[in-house]
């Protein structure tokens, strides 16, 4: 399996304020996720990373919110924006291995938001 | 009504007991189906993937997939304290690259 670097893993931010946080893959993916886990709720897709073009933003996420990036088949980031105290989750970066249907995870990022 | 239903717990063993944990679905065409082990303050990882009906074995987990009955299972023997985390059941479809989760149930595995 890929060997996931995410980072920060945790930080505690001001309403208001952006945060951006990495995802460094070891090996080159087709495919990467961005991930939501809130307390008590199910994992929740953001958006699909695409490689060279826009993400593609799952219901209810819009690109204003959480830009992101995805420069290279190894790197993404996602951003963050205009923070508020209902953003504070834990955002994890995931990729699919290149034949099959396996997904993994990075660590994650624990955000909270004051 | 969720996609996919998961009791969230926590439920509690004594170690070496059997611990069973179940999601029920309602999207018939779900093929994949995956279960995740989240430790605290970690990111899920992958444990058991099956495809359709049927069993499979690792070591001491075993997944059972129950699509006529929209229902799957992880069963862990000899539980041990550091089997102690949440288990995410996850699934997809056939075409779709987006997984869908259930809520996790935390286990607990007391000595």
């Amino acid at each position: 399996s890929a060997v996931i670097s995410q980072k920060p893993s945790r930080d505690i931010c001001q309403r208001g304020t952006s945060l951006t946080i990495q995802c460094q893959v070891d090996s080159q993916v087709t495919m990467m996720f961005w991930y939501r886990q809130q307390p008590g709720q199910s994992l929740t897709l953001i958006a699909t990373a695409n490689q060279g073009s826009e993400a593609t933003y799952e219901s209810g996420f819009v690109i204003d919110k959480f830009p992101i990036s995805r420069p290279n088949l190894t790197f993404s980031t996602l951003t963050v924006s205009n923070m508020s105290p209902e953003d504070s989750s834990i955002y994890l970066c995931s990729v699919k291995q290149p034949a099959g249907e396996k997904l993994f995870f990075g660590s994650g990022t624990q955000l909270s938001v004051l | 009504q969720k996609e996919v239903e998961q009791d969230p717990g926590p439920l509690s063993v004594p170690e070496g007991a059997i611990v069973s944990l179940n999601c029920t679905y309602s999207n018939s065409a779900f093929q994949y189906f995956m279960w995740y082990r989240q430790y605290s303050r970690k990111g899920p990882e992958l444990l058991m993937y099956t495809y359709s009906s049927g069993n499979k074995e690792d070591g001491r987990f075993t997944a059972q997939v129950d699509k006529s009955s929209k229902y799957i299972s992880l069963f862990i023997r000899d539980s041990q304290p550091s089997d102690s985390a949440t288990y995410l059941c996850a699934m997809k479809t056939g075409t779709a690259s987006k997984l869908t989760f259930g809520t996790g149930t935390r286990l607990q595995v007391t000595l």
